[in-house]
């Protein structure tokens, strides 16, 4: 099993819509989670972090699912500037080096 | 705050040559610093942890002799790639931290682009 396993997508969408992205890791030791959006040919940036509690920003909302070691992210009213591929990353284990798990990418494409 | 830069942006190169990538925290000082390779499409997969200082941490199958990695001050670690070939064409990205493991923040350069010819 991968460490971190996404749906490549690519996911193509009109604007206005919900899409939501799964993904699943395969430590359970796993300390931390993100979401990271990559534009083509860019470094990642930073989207949010994910608490085990669930926790949105703006229209951005993110769940993690520690028992089944699941991770969301569901983006309402879709923009096209929201066409990036989205990158779920996990921290392995906390007081380790270089410890960032990054998962291939969902791609979205947002369209008029 | 927390910019990271990358020089060169893009490079191309002879097959057999060797490539130095710089990485620069502009405005932080940086314990911690880390390189990355992505191919197309496939995730950025972490060759290396430099810390100031000290010799660099390889992950499996990254060869230390080809990468080779200084991180000789704060601000700034280079990553040479010696006698590139064209496989080693890839996008190499760093990142920096501030309190790496104390904070799991990445702050990540734009990316050099290597292609070997």
């Amino acid at each position: 099993r991968k460490e971190v396993e996404q749906d490549p997508g690519p996911f193509n969408v009109p604007e206005g819509a919900t899409v939501a992205f799964n993904c699943t890791y395969s430590n359970s030791a796993s300390q931390s989670f993100f979401w990271y959006r990559q534009d083509c040919r860019k470094e990642p940036k930073l989207l949010m972090s994910v608490y085990s509690s669930g926790n949105e920003d703006g229209r951005f909302t993110a769940q993690l699912n520690r028992a089944s070691q699941y991770i969301s992210l569901l983006i309402r009213d879709s923009k096209l500037s929201d066409s990036a591929t989205y990158l779920c990353v996990v921290n392995k284990v906390r007081g380790s080096q270089g410890n960032l798990i990054f998962g291939k990418g969902t791609k979205l494409s947002v369209k008029p | 705050g927390a910019v990271v830069s990358q020089h060169p942006s893009w490079v191309i190169c002879k097959s057999g040559t060797s490539v130095k990538i710089e990485c620069r925290s502009l405005d932080f000082q940086a314990t911690t610093m880390f390189w990355y390779r992505q191919f197309p499409k496939q995730s950025l997969m972490l060759m290396a942890t430099s810390n100031e200082g000290s010799k660099a941490t390889y992950e499996q199958g990254v060869e230390k002799d080809k990468f080779l990695i200084n991180h000789a001050s704060l601000t700034l670690s280079t990553l040479t790639v010696t006698s590139a070939h064209p496989e080693d064409s890839s996008f190499y990205i760093c990142s920096a931290s501030l309190d790496w493991p104390s904070t799991d923040t990445q702050y990540f350069g734009p990316g050099t682009r290597l292609t070997v010819l």
